[in-house]
């Protein structure tokens, strides 16, 4: 069964510091996508940012970067310079292409400290 | 372009009653989603159609849970009799294609007492 696990239910960090959520999955597939999804209070989930995994070069949007060990099974997501406003639940998902569906971890919630 | 469409975005039952969420998906989304997420966990793959056929629907409670899709467009989620335990936030999401980001509903919280 494909799983993805987040161990942090929760981190903080101060306002312009930076930040690390952790991320593994599990699977057996060669086709497959990385996702890093954000839900804030409003519920409204909002991609972050988006990896595949055949592609060796980390994805990267703005502040936003992933640590992808494909090896290792692990997909960090990396917030640099942190806002009030990246206070949010945050969540690895995975995509696979025999299933063609998309399942998510357990979130972390993330503070920011000002 | 119009978001993820979902309604009624609270709703209150009581155990053993049925209850029914709509979504309308961005126009032209092929692949439809409904998530079940219960408080302090990630969510939970209930359905999934392409256009208007189900794609995964095995972790979908069957002798409670229904959805369907008409015609590829709108879809709903009926819950018949309602347990305790489906207390939760349900997302419906859409994407152009499954590889690709989902977009998501603000969600029906709906509360059995």
């Amino acid at each position: 069964a494909q799983t993805v696990t987040q161990s942090q239910p929760e981190m903080s960090v101060q306002e312009a510091e930076t930040v690390t959520l952790s991320c593994t999955y599990d699977t057996s597939e060669s086709d497959y996508y990385l996702f890093w999804y954000k839900q804030p209070p409003s519920r409204q989930m909002i991609l972050v940012i988006r990896q595949e995994a055949y592609k060796q070069q980390n994805a990267t949007e703005n502040r936003f970067s992933v640590n992808f060990q494909k090896a290792a099974k692990s997909f960090s997501l990396k917030i640099s310079d942190s806002q009030l406003g990246d206070a949010a639940m945050y969540f690895c998902a995975s995509g696979y292409s025999s299933a063609s569906k998309i399942i998510f971890g357990s979130g972390t919630r993330l503070s920011i400290r000002p | 372009e119009a978001g993820v469409a979902q309604s009624p975005r609270y709703k209150i039952i009581e155990k053993r009653q049925s209850v029914a969420f709509w979504c309308n998906p961005i126009s032209g989304h092929a692949t439809l989603y409904w998530y079940q997420q219960i408080l302090g966990q990630g969510p939970k793959l209930l359905i999934q159609f392409q256009n208007n056929g189900v794609v995964d629907d095995s972790q979908l409670p069957k002798d409670r849970f229904s959805a369907e899709r008409l015609k590829g467009v709108d879809s709903t989620l009926k819950i018949q009799p309602a347990k305790l335990e489906d207390s939760a936030v349900y997302l419906c999401a859409s994407s152009l294609v499954w590889q690709g980001e989902l977009f998501f509903g603000s969600g029906t919280q709906l509360s059995v007492l």
